[in-house]
């Protein structure tokens, strides 16, 4: 089946750095690419719409000039954390539909510690 | 917030006791899907009702709708420990972007052999 994957799976960084997170469909295109953040035993929170050339969409209380998201092509979503802080350590996880209603693909998860 | 709410939050149960979870959500939905993840892991697509649909069966898993009350359920029959992990359900709303998702605060379950 189709398959979404995240890379890196997991990253440690110093506090002020910037950090990017790929999201790649593997074997499917997607002109649409969602972005959640999930923090320790909480839910999923979605933070923006991801759309191929064109901006992405992002949820209300989302910082669009600290998450920047590029939509390259059709297969592959970047995510970059700008001048990370300790608040921002979280686990984050894209996600791109199928061709119907009934397949979501998740990517595994980022794991993102900012000291 | 756009997220529903889930009960119980956490959940103990026995290996061959049924499970149910509820979930409760705020708006009109196209559909309302259920998805299982084990600690510190990506999302498990479990199953998926439509909103003119009012119950789905999948296995072991049972899912059902109440579009009036605006709430789902989801039983588990016979768990087993391996069941043992938090449970959401997420929806997409009416006029939302394809694959747009919802979550709701989640369930944890846990299966005790």
């Amino acid at each position: 089946g189709a398959v979404v994957s995240q890379h890196p799976s997991r990253v440690i960084c110093k506090s002020g750095t910037s950090v990017k997170i790929e999201c790649r469909s593997l074997d499917f295109q997607a002109t649409t690419m969602f972005w959640y953040r999930q923090f320790p035993k909480q839910s999923l929170m979605l933070m923006a719409t991801s759309n191929e050339g064109s901006k992405a969409t992002y949820e209300q209380g989302v910082e669009k000039d600290k998450f920047l998201i590029n939509h390259a092509s059709l297969t592959l979503s970047t995510l970059t954390v700008t001048s990370a802080h300790p608040e921002d350590s979280s686990f984050y996880i894209c996600s791109a539909p199928g061709s119907s209603r009934e397949t979501q693909y998740f990517g595994p998860g980022t794991r993102l510690l900012v000291l | 917030s756009q997220q529903g709410e889930e009960d119980p939050q956490a959940l103990s149960i026995q290996e061959g006791e049924n499970a149910t979870m509820n979930c409760s959500y705020k708006t009109s939905i196209n559909n309302l899907q259920w998805y299982r993840q084990n600690s510190g892991r990506g999302l498990v697509h479990l199953i998926l009702i439509r909103s003119n649909e009012r119950e789905k069966h999948s296995g072991r898993l049972r899912v059902t709708l109440d579009t009036s009350k605006k709430s789902s359920s989801l039983l588990i029959t016979a768990s087993r420990a391996a069941d043992t992990a938090s449970y959401f359900c997420a929806t997409e709303h009416r006029g939302s972007t394809l694959g747009r998702l919802y979550f709701g605060r989640g369930t944890q379950l846990t299966v005790w052999p």
